[in-house]
């Protein structure tokens, strides 16, 4: 129990155009999901926390208008990265949890931009 | 600031033997600290978890060692196989939401 996949696993894109991550919690209605961005051979770093209905907070330092979030259901949040340049290159993952203090990740999304 | 320091940055290992990893956090509202192993190109997959009110928890070949009053806690896996060569991260929470990890234990089991 307690998967969590995105979607897609490997993308890549051209500077200047955006890119949407899917992050889906498959057996169980998550209350809260989070998106972490992790550079190689680094640790994750936290962008953003999100909670159904409402809006994302975001980390110091994370541009909420670049990295958009949205989290439609239980089960879905969406992760925009508009106008993509090179130096967002990056792993992102997303977690989920539904209560108590356990997070599950996905298995992240490799973004190349060109 | 570092909220949760970790160490070894990587650590070889002899099939068999024991990987301990080490983490020390300054927090003490802290309340849940958990292990993640990653795989290269992975996400990182929940090991073992333990909360302050006891001193180890252990789990199959893994273990948490905990002390509260030098604010540290480790992992130690027994019997180390070349497939739990990976990347381990520590973290440390309050809330369940905020999760502090550590850098990260590169890990190498040689058969």
């Amino acid at each position: 129990g307690a998967v969590v996949s995105q979607h897609p696993s490997w993308v890549i894109c051209k500077s200047g155009t955006s890119v949407k991550i899917e992050c889906r919690s498959l057996d169980f209605q998550a209350t809260t999901m989070f998106w972490y961005r992790q550079f190689p051979k680094q640790s994750l770093m936290l962008m953003a926390t999100s909670n159904e209905g409402s809006k994302a907070t975001y980390e110091q330092g994370v541009e909420k208008d670049k990295f958009l979030i949205n989290h439609a259901s239980l089960t879905l949040s969406t992760l925009t990265v508009t106008s993509a340049h090179p130096e967002d290159s990056s792993f992102y993952i997303c977690s989920a949890k539904f209560g108590g203090y356990e997070q599950y990740f996905g298995p992240g999304t490799r973004l190349t931009v060109t | 600031q570092q909220q949760v320091k970790q160490s070894p940055q990587s650590l070889i290992v002899q099939k068999g033997g024991i990987s301990i990893i080490n983490c020390a956090y300054e927090n003490t509202a802290f309340d849940y600290f958990p292990w993640y192993q990653q795989f290269p190109g992975k996400g990182p997959a929940l090991l073992i978890a333990i909360r302050p009110d006891v001193s180890e928890k252990k789990e199959g070949r893994f273990t948490i060692s905990f002390n509260k009053s030098a604010k540290q806690f480790s992992l130690h896996i027994m019997d180390s196989q070349p497939g739990d060569s990976a990347t381990y991260f520590c973290a440390a929470s309050n809330t369940g939401n905020q999760f502090y990890f550590g850098t990260g234990t590169s890990l190498t089991v040689i058969p």
